[in-house]
């Protein structure tokens, strides 16, 4: 069954803790990125990666980091510089030269202890 | 910066017809879509719209004018299950990225 895999549904992260999510993709896109959602609110850009082994910041990069080593891997590691880590997180990726079109993860909810 | 400007939120009743308007920076501008997001889940597409014009599929349609930097959400015969967010997002060639709207929340009453 094609598609993103997100895990875990459900994480919570202590003061002063790192936390890494985790994206897979079994779609052979080359593009992925990392979205979050705050309640009311869109889809901000955290990272995005066009190739392997290579990143971009988003809007909200700050508290954050990334890793492309593998085609069908980008993880996400929210580190505990990032004050306000509450949210809901998407991964998605896209077939670049094929209209871009977003295909998403079942997303991760964080929550802070 | 690169805003994408939608209403908060939209109400309307079953079996009527619904447009959800969204207005962008056309600088750089690469193609539009349009996503449905029910709460806790992941958004799933709709249409995608990179010439000026009408796309329809099904009860729902999209359409684009890029001059005005401008983009509608149509949605027909509306049903209770067409309750959710839709968000608009727009491709911008700078960067390479896929800039989202707040979203528009969409309730159907009876």
């Amino acid at each position: 069954d094609g598609g993103i895999t997100q895990s875990p549904k459900y994480l919570f992260r202590k003061e002063g803790q790192n936390v890494t999510l985790s994206c897979e993709q079994n779609l052979n896109h080359d593009a992925m990125y990392w979205y979050r959602q705050d309640p009311g609110q869109g889809l901000r850009l955290i990272y995005y990666s066009q190739i392997v082994n290579d990143f971009q910041k988003g809007d909200i990069a700050e508290g954050y980091s990334v890793s492309r080593e593998k085609k069908e891997s980008f993880p996400l590691t929210v580190t505990s510089a990032q004050k306000n880590p509450t949210a809901f997180y998407l991964c998605a990726a896209s077939d670049r030269g094929k209209n871009e079109k977003l295909f998403f993860g079942s997303g991760t909810q964080l929550s802070v202890l | 910066g690169q805003n994408i400007d939608q209403p908060t939120e939209m109400t309307a009743t079953e079996g009527a017809i619904v447009q959800i308007n969204c207005t962008y920076q056309t600088s750089g501008f690469n193609g539009l879509f349009w996503y449905q997001q029910h709460a806790g889940e992941a958004p799933t597409f709709l249409s995608y719209n990179v010439l000026d014009g009408l796309e329809e599929k099904g009860r729902f349609s999209s359409f684009l004018s890029r001059s005005k930097g401008y983009s509608y959400l149509l949605l027909k015969e509306l049903q209770m299950k067409d309750s959710a967010s839709y968000l608009c997002a727009v491709f911008y060639n700078q960067g390479g990225k896929l800039i989202f709207g707040q979203g528009t929340e969409l309730s159907v009453k009876p």
